[in-house]
């Protein structure tokens, strides 16, 4: 089983739709939690930083821990084009040793 | 602010040949790390380093894989010999400290014919 599980999609929304994506996993020892936006032949960029569980809000973009289900999940309100991209979660136990998502692919249709 | 800078961005060449890929993390970061990327496995830890010291290279996928960083502002890792299955994106990150998030570099394409 892998440490965190994430689907690939493709994801495909019109634009102003909110989009949700998700992550699982399995260590109920996370408590590092991060979610990255990573656009063609870039390096992934950090949206949102999570550190224990709650919700955390920044503009259009919300992510929410779930540590009893080990669920997590990023929020995109009102969904912009330039939003198109691939979203990475990772994690962490011990806040050195991550463990990434395999990617969703997001394209925000105008 | 400059962010993290890797070089090259891509790299084309031989199996057999030796290959270092360069990292300059974030002036003030004390922590860096190595990356592989492909589509199969998503991104996974190679090795990183705290205050310039290998930490934990247990992500290293074998003795061809080499890092080093021998002061706080430059990181190499070297591939000898090169194989087919290395072609990957390569990534460098870097952060303040633990309880900052790290930040990446562009990556260097790395194919091995």
């Amino acid at each position: 089983q892998k440490e965190v599980e994430q689907d690939p999609g493709p994801l495909s929304v019109p634009e102003g739709a909110i989009v949700s994506l998700n992550c699982t996993y399995s260590n109920s020892a996370f408590q590092y939690f991060m979610w990255y936006r990573q656009y063609s032949r870039k390096g992934p960029e950090l949206l949102m930083y999570t550190y224990s569980s709650g919700n955390k809000e920044d503009g259009r973009f919300t992510a929410q821990v779930d540590k009893s289900s080990k669920y997590i999940s990023l929020f995109i309100r009102d969904s912009q084009p330039s939003d198109s991209a691939t979203y990475l979660c990772a994690m962490s136990a011990n806040g050195n040793q991550f463990y990434f998502g395999t990617g969703t692919s997001l394209t925000v249709i105008p | 602010d400059a962010g993290v800078i890797q070089s090259p961005r891509h790299e084309v060449t031989e199996m057999g040949q030796e290959v270092t890929l360069r990292c300059k993390p974030i002036s003030g970061h004390n922590s860096l790390f190595w990356y592989r990327q492909t589509m199969m496995r998503g991104l996974e830890l190679l090795i990183y380093f705290n205050n310039n010291v290998p930490i934990d290279d247990s992500g290293m996928p074998e003795d061809r894989f080499s890092a080093k960083m021998p002061n706080a502002s430059f990181s190499t890792l070297k591939i000898q010999p090169s194989e087919p299955r290395d072609s990957a994106v390569y990534f460098c990150a870097s952060r303040a400290d633990i309880h900052q998030p790290q930040h990446f570099g562009d990556g260097t394409r790395l194919s091995i014919l």
